[in-house]
């Protein structure tokens, strides 16, 4: 138990599906994030979001989306993928977005895109 | 950009022998963290470094930032099976993001 989880844990979808993934933290934190994790690549940032906004966008392709109803929740829509976009997706928070928090990730989404 | 480098990216080692992973960055950190990721899992925080020079253990584990903060190892004495996975180290950018390094996926033969 993590504190943070994740759903679905895998998913396929075809190239013009339109799915979205989920994740809600236990924690009481007020930053979440998606990262992406591929083979053989570093953990991609891709969205970071304080206290419900946006604050980092980590140039994304705008085929996936993210939204951010509260500081508990946080989804990532996702429309017209690509094959190159199978990967792990983690979801993560922390207690704010200053230098010394520690990032607690979820136990991952993996996409498979076909 | 700012960037964080783990050598070696894999290392098998015979059960028992001893494990070193060494992280460094292009530009002077203000912490570095370390994290395990299990074969299938996900990223697990194992521990946080802040002042120059500071080593710190857990069990097995010894952690030491450099003296000039820009570089950080993990060493694992008498590896064992439990340790198998890939050893993240990640810091902060100027912007406050964690910037984590490749990883050094670590392998132990029984």
């Amino acid at each position: 138990e993590t504190g943070v989880t994740q759903t679905p844990r895998h998913l396929v979808m075809g190239m013009t599906n339109k799915k979205s993934l989920k994740c809600e933290q236990h924690l009481g934190h007020n930053a979440m994030y998606w990262y992406k994790q591929s083979a053989k690549k570093p953990l991609e940032l891709m969205f970071v979001y304080n206290f419900k906004e946006q604050t980092e966008n980590n140039s994304v392709p705008s085929r996936f989306s993210p939204e951010c109803p509260n500081s508990s929740h946080l989804f990532l829509h996702l429309h017209t993928l690509q094959p190159e976009d199978s990967a792990l997706y983690l979801c993560a928070s922390s207690q704010g977005r200053g230098t010394g928090n520690t990032i607690y990730f979820g136990e991952g989404s993996w996409l498979t895109v076909v | 950009g700012q960037q964080v480098m783990q050598i070696p990216q894999y290392q098998h080692v015979q059960e028992g022998e001893d494990f070193t992973t060494y992280c460094n960055s292009s530009t002077t950190l203000s912490n570095i963290q370390w994290y395990k990721q299990r074969p299938g899992g996900h990223p697990v925080f194992l521990i946080q470094l802040v002042k120059s020079g500071e080593v710190k253990k857990q069990k097995r584990l010894t952690f030491q930032f450099g003296e000039a903060k820009k570089n950080s190892s993990l060493h694992i004495t008498a590896t064992q099976t439990t340790d198998v996975g890939t050893y993240f180290c990640a810091g902060p950018s100027n912007t406050g993001k964690l910037i984590f390094g490749q990883g050094t996926t670590l392998q132990v033969k029984p």
